[in-house]
């Protein structure tokens, strides 16, 4: 089965921090995602990444960077952490060639004060 | 700028009723659907994916139809049960290999005992 985890389950910064939200997944999938989820929002799509090293922007990137130095690990920065970034952070990752589906994380739910 | 809506956003039945959720897209280009399933406070679960040229996909008590002209899809849940309680969204994958989602908002599905 693939596993996708997420660092923290509940995180509670104050403003101004810098955040680093940490994604592993296990099964050597070339594609990682992450997204935000807010109440009547859905999900939103921050970054993606097709390969090591490599990222692109999604429909939301204003204020987050990503990292990804290896295959296994993408991690999503918020380097000043503002109120408005409250929010649901999943993290998903899926094999390439378009035919199978993406694997998501359990989510890390992020309070900014 | 490709949408995707679900209706209803809420839905209650009891258990055992057969039932569908829809959803539709405003660009008819897609590269296959997806439906999910998210329980509350957790990561998305993968049920269906529809690639472009199929017209329907089954798994167990699910079956999920897709109708690219008229860009929708319905998911049917036969015998409903409580354990299958949760939100269910739709995904459509618009540019072919790119595996950049657009997401419906969801709806909450309440099966009662």
């Amino acid at each position: 089965d693939v596993k996708v985890t997420q660092s923290s389950r509940y995180l509670v910064k104050r403003t101004g921090e810098k955040v680093f939200l940490e994604c592993v997944q296990d099964m050597d999938h070339e594609n990682m995602f992450w997204y935000r989820q807010d109440p009547g929002l859905g999900l939103r799509l921050i970054y993606f990444s097709y390969d090591v090293k490599m990222k692109e922007k999604g429909d939301i990137p204003e204020g987050y960077s990503v990292s990804r130095e290896k295959k296994e690990r993408f991690s999503l920065i918020l380097e000043s952490a503002s109120t408005n970034q409250t929010s649901m952070y999943l993290c998903a990752s899926s094999l390439g060639g378009g035919v199978e589906t993406q694997y998501f994380g359990p989510g890390t739910r992020l309070l900014v004060l | 700028k490709q949408e995707v809506t679900q209706i209803p956003a809420a839905l209650s039945v009891p258990e055992g009723e057969n039932l569908v959720l829809n959803c539709s897209f405003t660009d008819s280009a897609i590269y296959n659907l997806q439906w999910f399933r998210q329980d509350p406070g957790k990561g998305l679960t993968s049920l269906l994916l529809i690639q472009s040229s199929q017209r329907e996909q089954t798994s167990g008590r699910l079956n999920a139809s897709l109708d690219k002209s008229s860009g929708r899809s319905t998911l049917y849940i036969a015998a409903s049960q409580p354990g299958d309680s949760a939100t269910y969204l739709c995904a459509v994958e618009t540019q072919g290999g790119s595996e950049k989602l657009v997401f419906g908002k969801g709806t909450k599905l309440t099966v009662n005992p």
